[in-house]
C-alpha cells in the first residue's frame, strides 16, 4: 500500500459526460501528479500540483482540468468524454516539488481509477 | 526531444537467473532516474532511484546502473523470482522549473519456470 488513495476504482460512463476522479496523497506529501495509462501505452504525464499551485503541465487536454485543495487532496475533472479517454488514471504524490533529497523526489502511485467510456 | 525508451518490450528470464532491463534516455539535463514495477491491475510501485551524480545504486536484490556518457540506465534483478513478473518502467525527471517525470513505455519481464 503506497498510501495514495484514489476513488472511484472503476467508472463507466457515456460519451459526452463529465466525471471527477479524486486523489488523497500520502500523509505529508505536498505534490500530486496525474497520469493517464492507455492499453499498450506508457504512463502519460498530465499535470502536477504542489501545495495547491499548478507546478507542471504535460499532455493534458483542454477538456481535462485538475485542482489541489487546501487539504492537499486533488481532483481530476474529465469533460465531454470520448471513447478514446478510456484509460487508467493514476494519481501519485511526493514530498517535494523539485530538487531535494533523493527520497523526497520519489513519487508514489495510487492504485488507479479505471475509466471506461461507452 | 523528450523520450525515455526501453530497448526490449518483453524479456523472458529463467527463474533464479539475473535479469537486466535496459533503458535509454534522451535528455542529458535529466538528473534523477527511477525504476518502477507495475503488476497487472496495480499502480506502479517504486523500486529504486538514482541521481545523475551517481553511477550505481543498490537495493535489495536490485541494482541500478547509470551511464551518463551514453545516456543509458539499467535495472538488474538478482535471482529472479516468479513475483518479479511485471512491467518495468524507467522514468526520468528534470529538476528544473518543469518537474514532470517522463516514463518510458515499459518492458514486460516474463519468468520462465
Amino acid at each position: 500500500d503506497s498510501g495514495v488513495t484514489q476513488t472511484p476504482k472503476h467508472l463507466i460512463t457515456a460519451t459526452g459526460q463529465r466525471v471527477t476522479l479524486r486523489c488523497s496523497p500520502r500523509s505529508g506529501d505536498l505534490s500530486v501528479y496525474w497520469y493517464q495509462q492507455s492499453l499498450d501505452q506508457g504512463l502519460q504525464f498530465l499535470i502536477q500540483y504542489y501545495n495547491g499551485e499548478e507546478r507542471a503541465k504535460g499532455n493534458i487536454l483542454e477538456r481535462f482540468s485538475a485542482q489541489q485543495f487546501p487539504d492537499l487532496h486533488s481532483e481530476l475533472n474529465l469533460s465531454s468524454l470520448e471513447l478514446g479517454d478510456s484509460a487508467l488514471y493514476f494519481c501519485a504524490s511526493s514530498e517535494l516539488s523539485g530538487t531535494g533529497t533523493l527520497s523526497g523526489n520519489t513519487i508514489y502511485f495510487g492504485e488507479g481509477s479505471w475509466l471506461t467510456v461507452v | 526531444g523528450e523520450s525515455v525508451g526501453l530497448h526490449l518490450p518483453t524479456l523472458s528470464v529463467q527463474e533464479g537467473d539475473n535479469s537486466i532491463i535496459n533503458c535509454a534516455y534522451s535528455n542529458s539535463a535529466s538528473d534523477y532516474f527511477i525504476w518502477y514495477k507495475q503488476e497487472s491491475g496495480k499502480g506502479p510501485q517504486f523500486i529504486i532511484d538514482i541521481r545523475s551524480n551517481m553511477d550505481k545504486r543498490q537495493g535489495q536484490r536490485v541494482t541500478v546502473l547509470l551511464n551518463k556518457t551514453v545516456k543509458h540506465l539499467s535495472l538488474q534483478i538478482a535471482a529472479t523470482q516468479p513475483g518479479d513478473s511485471a512491467v518495468y518502467f524507467c522514468a526520468e525527471k528534470k529538476t528544473n522549473r518543469d518537474d514532470k517525470i517522463i516514463f518510458g513505455k515499459g518492458t514486460r519481464l516474463h519468468i520462465l519456470p
